[in-house]
């Protein structure tokens, strides 16, 4: 009954190699977001997705390109990996009009 | 554009006493969402509490509530009774109630329990 998933969980690799985290909740809601949270903590907003429509995209490098299938869906892929990437990556949902966000247990990013 | 403010990096209470934890936050807009997250070794980012800036009642939830100081900007959250199981970082967060609804976080505070 996990209401917010990420897998995998652990994702060590090698720079420049291309990967993807995927995310999936079953809270019924219709906006998902993709945060990350570097090495001293710090959380930060990546994008957001309200009904498969990008609604948010920070300052984030194009190598990092968000899809969405559905609305239960958002699943992060991240190009020519490199050693700044190395973070845990937080997936969320809410509701619209909700405020709200129920987090992902993170999937942890080492690239090496 | 909004900012979220925690000036303490860490702190440590007995076990059994009684923290609390500042945030102050920066806007311009009359209606926002606050919280406090917790994040326990397993990383694992949970709410704690939440207040709507429309009401002037400060949020509870068992062991934790807030002191909500709309017209200073200030968002503190008290714990009550400290449990070992409440050791963690602590994120005081903003959202916006607009369409683009991020959460904004402060840098977090760490919080130690003292047997």
């Amino acid at each position: 009954d996990t209401a917010v998933s990420q897998t995998p969980k652990y994702l060590v690799t090698q720079m420049g190699n291309d990967k993807s985290i995927k995310c999936e909740q079953n809270l019924g809601h219709d906006t998902m977001y993709w945060y990350k949270q570097d090495s001293k903590k710090f959380l930060k907003i990546m994008f957001s997705y309200n009904n498969k429509e990008l609604i948010i995209n920070e300052t984030v490098p194009n190598r990092f390109s968000p899809k969405s299938p559905d609305k239960a869906h958002l699943n992060l892929h991240i190009n020519s990996l490199e050693l700044g990437d190395s973070a845990v990556y937080f997936c969320a949902s809410s509701q619209q009009g909700g405020y709200t966000q129920y987090f992902g247990p993170g999937t942890r990013l080492t690239v090496l | 554009a909004q900012t979220v403010t925690q000036s303490q990096p860490e702190m440590s209470v007995q076990e059994a006493e009684t923290v609390t934890l500042s945030c102050t936050y920066d806007t311009s807009e009359s209606d926002y969402y606050l919280f406090w997250y917790k994040q326990p070794p397993s990383r694992q980012m949970i709410l704690v509490i939440r207040q709507e800036a429309y009401k002037q009642q400060n949020a509870t939830e068992n062991r934790f509530s807030v002191n909500f100081q709309k017209a200073a900007k200030s968002f503190s959250l008290k714990i009550s009774d400290s449990q070992l199981g409440d050791a963690a970082m602590y994120f005081c967060a903003y959202r916006s109630p607009n369409r683009d609804d991020k959460i904004i976080f402060g840098k977090g505070t760490r919080l130690h329990i003292l047997p």
